[in-house]
């Protein structure tokens, strides 16, 4: 068990530009969640996976960001025509189904700058 | 909606001092409570969690109960470290908000002096 990965740890990128994001989340969980935290905040909700279904998406995710998860392992978050708004820590987490669903394991953050 | 209130920090205590970290929430169901720490340069991790009323959650010697009279679930530890220096995240879960999805405080920084 290697715990929730991230990748990119660091990403800067220029107003306008696509990103994309991956994590890679515990090997047996099927629950897949994703977060933001700005400097100084608590994480906040964006979306959730069960397996390959995206269940719910925040009213935080506006229709530049999608997240997929296409096998139900991976996901990835992408964001299009970046703002300097979206520069943040971007946090994935995962969790099993069969323990108590809340009982979420977090990976390191993409941090993300939007110049 | 649901809301996690913590009490303001920064927080600057001097190693073996007691402390106490408050956390108020606000729900309409039957939360499950969490504690989440935020160790420098690392990803949350979670401290310990309690999933009903009057339960106990504990671990590394730090210490919440989980009060619905109150709706509280305030963090104490008897004796801290430098190497509890971080910062500290109650958090809520909620079923009948739909996803299993997390509610945060606004975390709490706690520097420890030796």
């Amino acid at each position: 068990d290697t715990g929730v990965s991230q990748n990119p740890r660091h990403k800067i990128t220029k107003r306008g530009q696509n990103v994309t994001f991956r994590c890679d989340p515990i090997s047996e969980h099927n629950r897949l969640y994703w977060y933001r935290q700005t400097l100084g905040q608590g994480p906040e909700f964006l979306t959730y996976f069960q397996n390959e279904a995206q269940l719910e998406k925040s009213r935080l995710l506006s229709d530049r960001f999608s997240a997929e998860r296409p096998k139900g392992s991976f996901s990835t978050l992408e964001i299009q025509r970046t703002e300097q708004g979206d520069s943040a820590m971007y946090l994935c987490a995962s969790s099993s189904g069969t323990v108590n669903p809340y009982e979420q394991y977090f990976g390191p953050g993409t941090r993300l700058t939007v110049t | 909606g649901n809301s996690v209130t913590q009490m303001e920090g920064p927080v600057t205590l001097s190693e073996e001092a007691f402390l106490t970290i408050n956390c108020t929430y606000t729900a309409t169901g039957y939360p499950s409570l969490f504690w989440y720490v935020q160790y420098p340069g690392e990803g949350l991790q979670l401290l310990l969690k309690a999933t009903k009323a009057d339960d106990k959650g504990s671990n590394k010697g730090f210490e919440a109960t989980y009060r619905k009279e109150t709706t509280s679930f305030h963090l104490e530890k008897g004796s801290v470290q430098v190497s509890d220096s971080a910062v500290y995240f109650c958090a809520l879960g909620d079923a009948k908000q739909g996803a299993q999805k997390l509610v945060f405080g606004q975390g709490t920084r706690l520097t420890i002096n030796p």
